[in-house]
């Protein structure tokens, strides 16, 4: 079966820029997952959705980051503006009782 | 409330030696348990994953860990390392609700 696409793979921008990212889990998965890995730190949980509901968004930095998942399949992920810390990885996962990952985005901010 | 802690966060062998990776959790409930791998540059791997069936499990490239209740411990375990293994590998606990967590991470050095 095909993994959790994500896209762009890498992206550099200048603070105060916008960015946005794109994930499509795989077919058939209810929940899908956006993680931000700062380097040498485990994935942080920014936002969970079931459907194209919000579960979880508790750690996600809402004046400048956003999600939307609307018809329940694919989802973006937006930062807006991006400053120097936002320099990460975006991971995206979908599960169904296991997680499975896309291969990321890697965010460069000058 | 679920929570992991990896309990070092570096690991060095020689080539051709066992690797143990400590993981404890808290759970309130009969919790999933899962092993990650991340090579530099690299996507999260499932290693394995223990769902409440055998207490111990097997898992790709000869890793196994086994669930201990009685120590709220999931230890990740390989009989003799190879230079390959040098990675992050994150242990993972879920509850029944399809929210996972992440242990900080341990670093595991190969040395030849």
């Amino acid at each position: 079966e095909a993994g959790v696409a994500q896209s762009p793979r890498y992206k550099i921008i200048e603070k105060r820029q916008s960015v946005a990212f794109w994930c499509n889990p795989i077919s058939g998965h209810a929940t899908l997952y956006w993680y931000q890995q700062i380097l040498g730190q485990g994935p942080k949980l920014l936002i969970q959705f079931q459907n194209n509901g919000v579960v979880d968004d508790s750690q996600l930095p809402k004046d400048r980051f956003s999600a939307e998942r609307l018809k329940g399949v694919d989802s973006t992920l937006k930062i807006q503006p991006a400053k120097l810390e936002d320099s990460a990885v975006y991971l995206c996962a979908s599960s169904h009782y296991e997680q499975y990952f896309g291969p990321g985005t890697r965010l460069t901010v000058t | 409330a679920q929570s992991v802690t990896q309990l070092d966060s570096h690991v060095s062998v020689s080539e051709g030696t066992p690797v143990l990776l400590r993981c404890n959790y808290s759970s309130s409930y009969s919790p999933s348990l899962f092993w990650y791998v991340q090579h530099p540059n690299k996507g999260l791997q499932l290693l394995l994953k223990y769902t409440s069936a055998a207490t111990l499990v097997k898992g790709i490239n000869g890793f196994e860990a086994e669930f201990k209740k009685s120590e709220t411990s999931f230890h990740l375990t390989k009989p003799s390392a190879h230079m390959s293994d040098a990675a992050e590998y994150f242990c993972v606990v879920s509850d029944s609700g399809n929210q996972f967590y992440f242990g900080t991470g341990t670093s595991l050095t190969v040395i030849p």
